[in-house]
């Protein structure tokens, strides 16, 4: 079955500098790739999206990387603020497999002023 | 506001009690997911529904019965639950169960089973 590690549990930086967050899986590699944001108590809010065809994908402060060789996507937050902290989840897109999205543990991470 | 709302919010439910999770979506979606999340786990998939038809029961307790009248509205009934069911319940919805877009997902039932 597919499985997914997010390296680490909590990852604590200080305010302006880059957080990065990795994702690595077994297995199937999906057409597609999320990347989501969840905040305490509430459901999980969509960041990013990339597909197995493109490398590099930015959204403002925000840059995903996706390798299928390595089976692996980064997740940057360059300029980091503490309103970025909360905990990041990664999702394979498994759709075309039949299934659904299927998401990893998540990073919390931690921006402190 | 993400357009999924699930109610309830909280919930506290006895082993030999029933109840349900209700979940409704403003967005026009066609697909929709129950999803678990327990502390320290990751979100599990429970159910999928794709043009109100279930496409996906993965491996869930009979114990949990979902029931989707039509695309915009997704129940989880409940009955005789375990304290290890406690956890946070998140229905999602997205356009269709192809591959390519976003989820939305609801704020989630906090469910405590005693």
């Amino acid at each position: 079955s597919q499985k997914i590690e997010q390296n680490s549990e909590a990852l604590n930086i200080q305010e302006g500098k880059t957080a990065t967050l990795t994702c690595n899986y077994t297995n199937y590699s999906p057409a597609y790739l999320q990347w989501y944001r969840q905040d305490p108590g509430r459901g999980p809010v969509f960041l990013l999206l990339i597909r197995e065809n493109e490398k590099e994908k930015r959204k403002e402060r925000l840059k995903v990387t996706f390798d299928t060789t390595l089976k692996q996507s980064l997740f940057h937050i360059t300029a980091s603020q503490p309103a970025d902290s909360a905990t990041y989840l990664c999702a394979l897109d498994m759709r075309q497999a039949g299934t659904a999205l299927i998401f990893g543990k998540g990073t919390t991470l931690s921006v402190s002023s | 506001e993400t357009g999924v709302t699930q109610t309830p919010r909280h919930l506290v439910m006895g082993m030999t009690n029933k109840k349900s999770l209700k979940c409704e979506q403003h967005l026009g979606h066609n697909a929709m997911y129950w999803y678990k999340q327990s502390a320290k786990k990751p979100l599990e998939l429970m159910f999928v529904y794709n043009f109100k038809e279930q496409t996906e029961n993965n491996s869930v307790p009979s114990r949990f019965s979902p029931e989707c009248p039509n695309s915009s509205h997704l129940f989880l009934h409940l009955h005789t639950l375990q304290p290890e069911d406690s956890a946070l319940y998140l229905c999602a919805s997205s356009q269709d169960s192809v591959s390519g877009d976003e989820a939305f997902f609801g704020q989630g039932t906090r469910l405590t089973v005693v």
